[in-house]
């Protein structure tokens, strides 16, 4: 199956840590991008890859995969990383598949 | 600066045909690069991928969707367009055209979203 699994959603008090995780078949063979998106805006690409940010992403976010399931880890959240987080992941066959997202608040 | 705009009615009748279009500024659609993508999101829900096209002409969709959609480029325009027949008020969504990079299947550029109502 090429289905994701995210948790619905998840809390972090301020300043603190918070691993958001994406699990799934194809984790196993092909890495996961995650996505950012706040409310009204498109998602923005914050990490993919084995170990890449993209340009302007602060080094607070990092990502990692172990097996099935890939994490996506905020080191001393911020205010403005409250947002709905987003993985994907290709399969075998080129398709595409999202998980279906995750709430973080930051307390 | 790659950049990406969509465009297109806001409104289809159910039944009939969405047709959207995606205008690229700061890169080709002929880029070897980049598979020219169209993903979508209904209200509340999550992100949907529908599918994607690449410059020698393989394209690649949501097996949810294969029987109704088509994407395709338009080289001499640099954009690439969404066709989406037979649609339901289930495909009431916001549409976004994205750039997926070929090297890492990564998302990198996405369009700002177009909202498309279907109504009866």
């Amino acid at each position: 199956s090429s289905e994701l699994t995210q948790d619905p959603a998840v809390s972090v008090a301020l300043g603190q840590t918070v691993r958001i995780t994406c699990q799934g078949d194809s984790l196993r063979r092909y890495y996961a991008s995650w996505y950012q998106q706040k409310p009204g805006q498109a998602p923005l690409l914050v990490f993919y890859g084995e170990n890449n940010r993209p340009s302007g992403i602060p080094d607070r976010f990092s990502g990692s995969t172990s097996e099935d399931t890939a994490s996506l880890t905020i080191t001393g959240a911020q205010a403005e990383d409250e947002a709905d987080y987003h993985c994907n992941c290709r399969d075998r066959s080129g398709y595409h598949v999202f998980g279906p997202g995750t709430k973080v608040t930051v307390l | 600066q790659v950049q990406l705009q969509e465009s297109g009615p806001g409104l289809v009748k159910a039944s009939e045909t969405l047709s959207l279009t995606c205008t690229v500024s700061g890169d080709s659609v002929s880029s070897t690069y980049s598979y020219w993508s169209w993903i979508r999101q209904a209200p509340g829900k999550g992100l949907e991928w529908i599918g994607y096209d690449y410059y020698i002409g393989t394209t690649k969709y949501n097996p949810s969707l294969q029987s109704r959609v088509s994407i395709s480029l338009d080289t001499s325009k640099n954009e690439f367009s969404l066709r989406l027949r037979s649609v339901t008020a289930a495909d009431t969504a916001m549409y976004y055209c994205a750039r997926i990079g070929t090297g890492d299947d990564a998302i990198h550029i996405w369009g700002q979203g177009t909202e498309v109502t279907v109504s009866s």
